[in-house]
């Protein structure tokens, strides 16, 4: 079965410190692995995406992730996070030939501690 | 172009009534996704349609909902007798068939049944 697991619910971390949110997915074939971002009442914001080639990808806002295909995970990381980082923040797979459609995981609620 | 607008931003109705959301995707997309999401839930795919064929419905769609995309550009949703369950953010994207490219997502319509 496809699906993606955020093992974490609510994530609390201190201004200036690093961050990891951890995203694990069971998907048939090589999928396109994204992490959006979503503030309260709001739609989803793309942070970064893999699709194939290096597996150390850059996104907006000072985030990273790694795509590791022997761990089937995808964890987004950044080195010292700001306030404005509070929000709920999702991973999701897809592949295009499925049509393009993606599976999330449940989210991450990061809230960060001045 | 302005991204993916959704109309209305929230509406609420009672129970038993019909509902109608609107999606206008970005201009040059030929895919058109709808999910839903539910309070501390990730996005769960609904539909999605390619120019004006509905290619994919999740088991998630009952009968009371249709959707439509009469000439492959905007998009609506209906939801016939709303049931409390039916209270969720709607999320609209829209995305190229080209490979390796993003889905952009809507603000939201965010319904509530009383």
């Amino acid at each position: 079965a496809q699906s993606v697991t955020q093992p974490d619910i609510h994530i609390t971390v201190s201004e200036g410190a690093s961050l990891e949110l951890r995203c694990n997915y069971s998907y048939g074939a090589t999928p396109y692995l994204f992490w959006y971002v979503q503030s309260p009442g709001q739609g989803l914001q793309l942070l970064l995406k893999y699709f194939s080639g290096d597996t150390l990808v850059q996104g907006i806002k000072g985030f990273e992730a790694e795509f590791k295909r022997s761990q089937s995970s995808f964890n987004l990381r950044k080195p010292s996070v700001h306030w404005s980082d509070a929000a709920e923040y999702f991973c999701a797979v897809g592949a295009w030939n499925q049509g393009g459609k993606l599976i999330f995981g449940q989210g991450t609620e990061l809230s960060v501690k001045p | 172009d302005t991204g993916v607008s959704q109309d209305p931003r929230h509406k609420i109705t009672k129970r038993g009534q019909n509902v109608t959301f609107r999606c206008d995707p970005i201009s040059e997309h030929n895919r058109l996704y709808w999910y839903r999401q539910t309070l501390g839930q990730g996005p769960e795919f609904l539909t999605y349609f390619q120019n004006e064929a509905q290619l994919e419905k999740s088991r998630l769609l009952s009968d009371r909902f249709s959707a439509e995309r009469p000439k492959g550009s905007f998009s609506t949703l209906e939801i016939q007798r709303t049931e409390q369950g039916d209270s969720a953010m709607y999320l609209c994207a829209s995305s190229s068939t080209v490979p390796n490219t993003e889905a952009f997502f809507g603000q939201g319509t965010r319904l509530t049944v009383v």
